[in-house]
């Protein structure tokens, strides 16, 4: 079975407050992807990145990094020098092998307020 | 290009009446999901196909909703008949079958059911 958590379910920052998101994952498939959602109040889902198991490069996109580390099984997400348009509640997600069907099994989401 | 498109955005209906929810996914995406989104139970998914094919249909609760997929440009959810306990925002998405899988997501129906 896979599953995804997210501990935190609501952050508070200041604006340009740096602030980091964690996820960690289960799976038995040795290959996998995760991706990050975003959710403004707008109520959309946002795709915002993908990572294969099979590489463990951070990315940087801006003021967004995500730092990929299969030894700890997480996959987490900072905002650096966060904005008030980045209040939203963000997931995490993951989707197994193949053979297991490509569906995605979401993490509950965490909040992200940030306060001018 | 579009993104995903789905229709109606917000519906409110009485109990016992038949809902019908679409979706048109992203052309030349092979793969359509519903979703189904409330504060309790967060993001589940309901039904999903792969060319135009269930293929895995757990998540639909109860027999009160059915999906279909006539064509690769279309697909229906249908809650007959609907219930208060079945408000809440649907989504619908869709990836193609290569690459990352990525589902890009429609912007949802708000479901009232009063």
């Amino acid at each position: 079975a896979q599953k995804v958590t997210q501990a935190q379910t609501e952050i508070s920052v200041v604006e340009k407050e740096d602030v980091t998101l964690d996820c960690v994952y289960e799976t038995r498939d040795t290959t996998y992807y995760l991706f990050w959602y975003k959710q403004p109040p707008s109520g959309e889902l946002v795709f915002l990145i993908r990572r294969n198991s099979f590489d463990e490069q951070n990315e940087i996109s801006g003021r967004y990094s995500w730092n990929f580390q299969k030894s700890t099984s997480s996959f987490n997400f900072t905002i650096t020098a966060s904005q008030v348009v980045d209040s939203a509640v963000y997931f995490c997600a993951l989707r197994g092998s193949e053979a297991a069907g490509n569906k995605l099994t979401f993490g509950g989401g965490t909040r992200v307020l940030v306060k001018p | 290009d579009a993104g995903v498109i789905q229709s109606p955005r917000h519906e409110v209906t009485e109990m016992g009446q038949e809902v019908t929810l679409r979706c048109k996914p992203i052309s030349g995406h092979n793969s359509l999901f519903w979703y189904r989104q409330t504060m309790m139970r967060g993001l589940e998914l309901l039904i999903y196909f792969n060319n135009n094919v269930p293929i895995d249909d757990s998540g639909m609760p109860e027999d009160r909703f059915s999906a279909k997929m006539p064509n690769a440009s279309f697909s229906t959810l249908k809650i007959q008949p609907s219930e208060p306990r079945d408000s809440a925002v649907y989504f619908c998405a869709s990836s193609t079958r290569t690459g990352g899988h990525e589902q890009y997501f429609g912007p949802g129906t708000r479901l009232t059911v009063t």
